[in-house]
């Protein structure tokens, strides 16, 4: 049981090339997440997918893209890459606590993308 | 506008010491979690409080939840080295309906001396 895991772990990209970022988890959980984390701010929601074949914006989807392969792979797509995206980005998935309207979130190990 | 704001952001302390990390929130929100994160790693939930009033212990860390008050604390009794980390709390998101999505404080950077 791998959890979550994210290729790549790391990555350099030149302004105006594009990358897609990779996410599997094995939890068999329906939502699944994108975050990116930038020094003193947290994290921030990109997009997140309900349930395998729907995807919604988060607090800062623009410049992104994402795609729900199926339940277990969400991918991250950034068309024209911009030193603005340098960041960590995090994916989580997360299952419905027993009895309760309340979600667990668990996270991927990250990627760490560098814009120049 | 909806705000997870954490106190203090940086924390350094000594072995043996006591101290109480602060969060407070501005939805009506009854759950909430915190997470931990080692530097250059990942992050891994520590507490999940599910209403209010809830109390969570483990080891030498312990999370409270008033609800009432939109305040969360993580207090640490006698800090050990292995404590350094940065710690998040977290609220459950008005938007999106239910599916999960969280709001997180900017965390709290914290430093175990001897």
């Amino acid at each position: 049981n791998a959890g979550v895991t994210q290729t790549p772990k790391f990555q350099v990209l030149k302004t105006g090339q594009s990358m897609t970022l990779q996410c599997a988890q094995d939890m068999n959980h329906n939502s699944m997440y994108w975050y990116r984390q930038d020094p003193g701010m947290g994290l921030r929601l990109i997009y997140y997918s309900a349930s395998e074949g729907t995807t919604d914006k988060g607090e800062v989807p623009n410049g992104y893209n994402v795609s729900r392969l199926n339940k277990r792979e969400f991918s991250l797509r950034l068309e024209s890459a911009a030193p603005s995206q340098t960041s960590v980005y995090f994916c989580a998935s997360s299952e419905r606590l027993a009895g309760w309207n309340s979600y667990e979130q668990y996270f991927g190990p990250g990627t760490r993308l560098t814009v120049t | 506008e909806l705000k997870v704001e954490q106190n203090p952001l940086f924390l350094s302390m000594q072995e043996g010491k006591n101290y109480t990390i602060y969060c407070n929130y501005s939805t009506t929100s009854d759950r909430l979690y915190w997470y931990r994160q080692d530097p250059g790693k990942s992050l891994e939930s520590l507490f999940v409080l599910l209403s209010n009033g809830a109390v969570k212990q483990e080891g030498r860390l312990m999370a409270s939840l008033d609800t009432k008050a939109r305040l969360s604390t993580l207090h640490i009794t006698a800090a050990v080295h292995d404590l350094s980390a940065t710690y998040f709390c977290a609220v459950d998101s008005p938007y999106g309906g239910s599916q999960g999505n969280l709001i997180f404080g900017k965390g709290t950077k914290l430093s175990v001396k001897p």
